[in-house]
């Protein structure tokens, strides 16, 4: 399967926790997408790189969580001093920035409970 | 405040029924995308619209792009159960960023 891979698929977490998600996209792949999504909405943007640099951050993005993508290929999302109001699917997503339609490719998401 | 505005939020219908979902914003996209996401499930592309007033067929679904830019509509002809899923419509603003902008989607429930 080449398309993008989130692990893990499920996280249960305590309150106060450290948590790490893990996002490999598509290998041809230079822009890598983080976003969050809770029931009953659509994705919210989280942060954007383009190769290894971090090129923008939503205000969403408290100082709990940092995201790095340090070779450039797959990336990292950490939140620290988990919250329940963290809890939601994280969705990672690639293009390949050839052409600036914003055309995404999703993996399947990792979801965080946060209890 | 919501960029892209989804309507209706949610809608039931019965196989063999049409139904139009739509788009809309008081901001100019560059390009505008719908995405189909089933539960559990990251969204999947659709269709990217690009000009303004451009129409695109996939099957059984139509798309258009406002002439402005700033809306669209997705048109599903004959619904089937296979077409239950969250249509999610997602923008890029012209003039800013990298971030590409979600509506709250319509949630679709097409029975047999």
């Amino acid at each position: 399967d080449t398309g993008v891979s989130q692990n893990p698929r499920h996280k249960i977490t305590k309150r106060g926790q450290n948590v790490t998600f893990r996002c490999d996209p598509i290998s041809e792949h230079n822009r890598l997408y983080w976003y969050r999504q809770t029931l009953g909405q659509g994705p919210e943007f989280l942060t954007y790189f383009q190769n290894e640099a971090q090129l923008e951050k939503s205000r969403l993005l408290s100082d709990r969580f940092s995201a790095e993508r340090p070779k450039g290929s797959f990336s990292t999302l950490e939140i620290q001093r988990t919250e329940q109001g963290d809890s939601a699917m994280y969705l990672c997503a690639s293009s390949t920035g050839i052409a600036d339609t914003g055309e995404l490719f999703f993996g399947e998401g990792s979801r965080l409970t946060v209890l | 405040t919501q960029l892209l505005e989804q309507s209706p939020q949610f809608l039931s219908i019965q196989e063999g029924e049409n139904l139009t979902v739509y788009c809309n914003s008081s901001s100019v996209f560059s390009s505008l995308q719908w995405y189909r996401q089933e539960p559990g499930e990251g969204p999947v592309l659709l269709v990217t619209v690009v000009t303004g007033g451009e129409v695109k067929k996939l099957k059984r679904l139509t798309f258009q792009f406002g002439d402005a830019r700033k809306d669209s509509s997705l048109h599903i002809t004959a619904a089937q159960p296979g077409d239950t899923g969250l249509y999610l419509c997602a923008g890029a603003l012209s003039n800013s960023g990298y971030a590409l902008n979600f509506g709250k989607g319509t949630s679709l429930l097409v029975t047999p």
